[in-house]
């Protein structure tokens, strides 16, 4: 039961440097999600995918990218790290958008320096 | 735009004891309400998702109680275990799917 994989679990990046996270889902569902966790404030939607084709904005999408490369995969693109992008990266699927629960990774943890 | 609160941020108790976690929301025009557990260096792990049409919804020993006209939700925890401490966090989402975390409440049961 792998469930959703993602891949790094730490990287450490210097200001400027590019890199990819990886996420995988096993679970056949049609949204996925990257959110990013800093100390005291909840998640925070970067992107999502409702369904395969499909991206879209979510609360703080400056300086990252997204490609839905499949129904199982989305990855997160920095193109050029900033320190402010040093946190913890979730991503996340669900079967629908509306009114399924979602099901994490165990998380990314970045730092920019 | 919808706010979500936890308080207390950290909470302690003694094992065996019955608790209840708080989480408030500004707009009370939700679609659904979720409560989560996160372990330390780990990810969300969904405990219970209550309908805006519901008033609550239980799990074992978990119960999750929603009252959308005060823009309040709480998680009560009966028996308390030292396998209970964890983070948990509310997460509400709204009629156009948008999603907003409470910060979470870092629960400690102790021995």
């Amino acid at each position: 039961n792998a469930g959703v994989t993602q891949t790094p679990k730490f990287q450490v990046l210097k200001t400027g440097q590019s890199m990819t996270l990886q996420c995988a889902q096993d679970m056949n569902h049609n949204s996925m999600y990257w959110y990013r966790q800093d100390p005291g404030m909840g998640l925070r939607l970067i992107y999502y995918s409702a369904s395969e084709g499909t991206t879209d904005k979510g609360e703080v999408p400056n300086g990252y990218n997204v490609s839905r490369l499949n129904k199982r995969e989305f990855s997160l693109r920095l193109e050029s790290a900033a320190p402010s992008q040093t946190s913890v990266y979730f991503c996340a699927s669900s079967s629908d958008r509306s009114n399924s629960p979602l099901h994490f990774g165990n998380g990314t943890r970045l730092t920019v320096t | 735009k919808q706010e979500v609160t936890q308080i207390p941020a950290a909470l302690s108790v003694p094992e065996g004891e019955n608790l209840v976690l708080n989480c408030s929301f500004t707009d009370s025009a939700i679609y659904n309400l979720q409560w989560f557990r996160q372990d330390p260096g780990k990810g969300l792990t969904s405990l219970l998702l209550i309908q805006s049409s519901q008033r609550e919804q239980t799990s074992g020993r978990l119960n999750a109680s929603l009252d959308k006209s005060s823009g309040r939700s709480t998680l009560y925890i009966a028996a308390s275990q030292p396998g209970d401490s964890a983070t948990y966090l509310c997460a509400v989402k709204d009629n156009n799917n948008d999603m907003r975390f409470g910060a979470g409440t870092r629960l400690t049961v102790k021995p």
